[in-house]
């Protein structure tokens, strides 16, 4: 089943649009941020990265923007595909502290 | 394929068993993170091990326990089952741990699904 079945917020696109994933993260002390992609029936799978002392990074069709004075972390997905539907973690962690802390996830569905 | 080998893929067992979940993984990765995904937790951090010593903990329950063998695999064992503890198990692996090396990924395994009925 998709990621068993959360009941996750859920964000519609239509093929070829860009979206925006938000994300709020807890700890204000946490200096490493990840975003992970899960699609049905797998493991999350790794998207991209940022530390804390960068407010923007981009990779490929992606971009994760960090506003820490509001603990804010966001995951941008240009020209969103159908193989983007899947569900999308935030994590972070603090370094030399502990493991990485995951967000509830944001359900994307792209509409062809 | 991320290189992380979990089986079994699923399991079913009745309440008040005991059932062990194994990960192998990368080649080369050193630490082991074990989560849980559920209805309504999300992915809750389990514990973490680190060549063989365990290094952090996060929401395990007593009744669960893990380790790390020598060659670096590592298995969760859950006992006295509870018709709460049906979800997915994930592991996952980095060559250090994340939280002491920031850009060190973490690949996670497929994940084993158990049901307890």
């Amino acid at each position: 089943g998709e990621s068993v079945g959360l009941h996750l917020p859920t964000l519609s696109v239509q093929e070829g649009d860009n979206s925006i994933i938000n994300c709020a993260y807890s700890n204000s002390a946490s200096d490493y941020f990840i975003w992970y992609k899960q699609e049905s029936g797998k493991g999350p799978q790794f998207i991209i990265d940022i530390r804390s002392n960068m407010d923007k990074r981009q990779g490929q069709r992606v971009t994760v923007l960090l506003n820490k004075t509001v603990k804010h972390l966001s995951l941008q997905i240009a020209a969103t595909q159908p193989g983007d539907s899947a569900v999308y973690f935030c994590a972070e962690t603090l370094t030399g502290r502990r493991a990485l802390t995951f967000g509830s996830g944001t359900r994307l569905q792209v509409q062809p | 394929d991320s290189g992380v080998t979990q089986t079994p893929k699923h399991l079913i067992t009745a309440t008040g068993q005991r059932v062990t979940l194994r990960c192998s993984p990368r080649s080369g990765d050193l630490s082991v993170y074990w989560y849980q995904q559920s209805l309504d937790q999300g992915l809750q951090f389990l514990i973490q091990y680190y060549n063989g010593e365990e290094r952090a903990k996060g929401n395990i329950l007593e009744r669960f326990s893990a380790q790390q063998f020598p060659d670096l695999h590592s298995e969760l064992n859950l006992s006295s089952l509870e018709l709460g503890d049906s979800a997915l198990y994930f592991c996952a692996s980095s060559v250090e741990g994340v939280e002491r090396t920031p850009g060190n990924t973490i690949y996670f395994g497929e994940g084993s699904w158990l049901t307890v009925v």
